[in-house]
């Protein structure tokens, strides 16, 4: 059975940091583009930052360039992400993904539960 | 980046009853290999994503068959013929045609 979950949300100051964690199972993590994902309150969902299979290419929405790190560790079966400078608007529940492209599409075909960040002073 | 819009952003039906959603996209979707990469994603309560439609009209394994797509371009439209207790939940278009992929607002189905 395929599961993910992360861990690490809570709640962070304006400026502050934060790490997210993403363990995963049942498939082999080495073999695939994983990203995370993430759901403002009230909002719709959006891809925050994609890393893929073998870590040597990252990806990052505008909105996180340059204050948010990918990484894994395929080890360990582990997708981080390393969010700095953090602002209000970055406040969301966020989701790791695991990426599929096949002949049906390009799309994220496993789900964590999410882990919920807050910003907040 | 492609901007999705769905409507309506709520959307209270009886059960039994028919239920549409629509999706418009800023730009076309029609992708340079000629396909149109539009998915549809159910997000029950407390659940992740689940994909239920993929390129525009296509459902995945297992997704019951009062679900259905179409669409073509900008404009998509996710219909259930006769819709049931399990259904409830908030719909979410996504784009995968254009690099970043982008979703929708999310339409959240409630029983009436």
């Amino acid at each position: 059975e395929v599961q993910l979950l992360e861990s690490g949300g809570g709640l962070v100051q304006p400026g502050g940091s934060l790490t997210l964690s993403c363990i995963v199972s049942g498939f082999t993590f080495g073999g695939y583009t994983m990203s995370w994902v993430r759901q403002a309150p009230g909002k719709g969902l959006e891809w925050v930052s994609a890393i893929s299979a073998g870590g040597d290419n990252t990806f990052y929405a505008d909105s996180v360039k340059g204050r948010f790190t990918i990484s894994r560790d395929n080890s360990k079966n582990t997708l981080y992400v390393q969010m700095g400078s953090l602002r209000a608007e970055d406040t969301a529940v966020y989701y790791c993904a695991r990426d599929n492209f096949d002949p049906t599409g390009y799309y994220y075909d496993y789900w964590g539960q999410g882990t919920p960040v807050t910003v907040s002073s | 980046e492609v901007v999705m819009t769905q409507s309506p952003l709520s959307l209270p039906v009886t059960l039994g009853q028919p239920a549409s959603i629509s999706c418009r996209s800023a730009q076309s979707l029609v992708s340079s290999d000629g396909n149109t990469y539009l998915n549809w994603y159910q997000q029950r309560p407390g659940r992740s994503p689940r994909r239920l439609i993929y390129k525009v009209s296509n459902r995945d394994s297992g997704v019951p068959g009062r679900f259905s797509g179409s669409g073509s371009g900008t404009d998509f439209t996710l219909e259930i013929s006769r819709v049931e207790a399990e259904d409830v939940g908030v719909y979410f278009c996504m784009q995968a045609s254009h690099w970043p992929h982008t979703f929708g607002q999310g339409t959240k189905l409630e029983i009436k």
